[in-house]
């Protein structure tokens, strides 16, 4: 069975500081994904990434992704308060499509002046 | 490009009730996934139908059930609702097949069942 964790759970920090969130998946895969919740909103697709080593970056968020480690990063550059949000990453089941995701806990994002 | 609905964003029902939601994906888009999301379980996965088939399976009963129809658009049915199917149910569609296959989400219903 497919495992997703993430930590930590809760993260308070400041604006202006920096800060990385971490995925860990059970089995192997050769994608994840990174969506954005905003507090009674849908997900919003953030990254895709699609092989070992692949790195993406918008904005003061990059994610990466190292396949052998089963690891995902997402790391927050200068927070803002506008960052605030839960970050989920999510594993599909099967290879070569995005069916089936496994989503980890999420990572509530809460952002401080 | 239109995202993809969902209706009703909200509804209210009582146990052993049932009730229908419906999803109309992103043109063009032939998967369309269900989830559901509550504070205990997190997200949760459904189903999913890609064609009009169901492609894919979660562990919930059979009272949750779904379809899909010739333009894409999906429905997902509950059955004899229980408190705990009290949940915002989110829809997804996506290409269903392809290297840079992601999915996109709906804005969700939430039900709550009293």
């Amino acid at each position: 069975e497919l495992k997703v964790e993430q930590n930590p759970l809760f993260l308070s920090m400041q604006e202006g500081k920096n800060y990385t969130i971490y995925c860990n998946y059970s089995t192997t895969s050769d994608r994840l994904y990174w969506y954005r919740q905003d507090p009674g909103k849908s997900l919003e697709s953030l990254f895709v990434l699609l092989s070992n080593g692949a790195v993406k970056q918008e904005g003061r968020l990059m994610a990466s992704l190292d396949t052998k480690a089963r690891l995902s990063t997402l790391h927050i550059t200068a927070a803002v308060h506008d960052l605030s949000a839960t970050y989920f990453c999510a594993v599909p089941l099967n290879t070569g499509t995005a069916s089936k995701l496994t989503f980890g806990t999420g990572t509530r994002l809460q952002v401080t002046l | 490009k239109a995202g993809v609905t969902q209706t009703p964003r909200y509804l209210i029902k009582t146990r052993g009730q049932q009730v229908t939601l419906s999803c109309s994906p992103i043109s063009g888009h032939r998967s369309v996934s269900w989830y559901q999301q509550t504070p205990g379980q997190g997200l949760q996965f459904l189903f999913e139908y890609f064609s009009e088939t169901q492609r894919n399976k979660g562990n919930f009963p059979g009272r949750f059930s779904g379809r899909q129809f010739s333009n894409s658009r999906s429905e997902m049915n509950v059955s004899t609702l229980e408190l705990g199917d009290s949940a915002l149910y989110l829809c997804a569609s996506s290409l269903g097949q392809g290297y840079t296959d992601t999915q996109y989400f709906g804005p969700g219903t939430r039900l709550t069942v009293l």
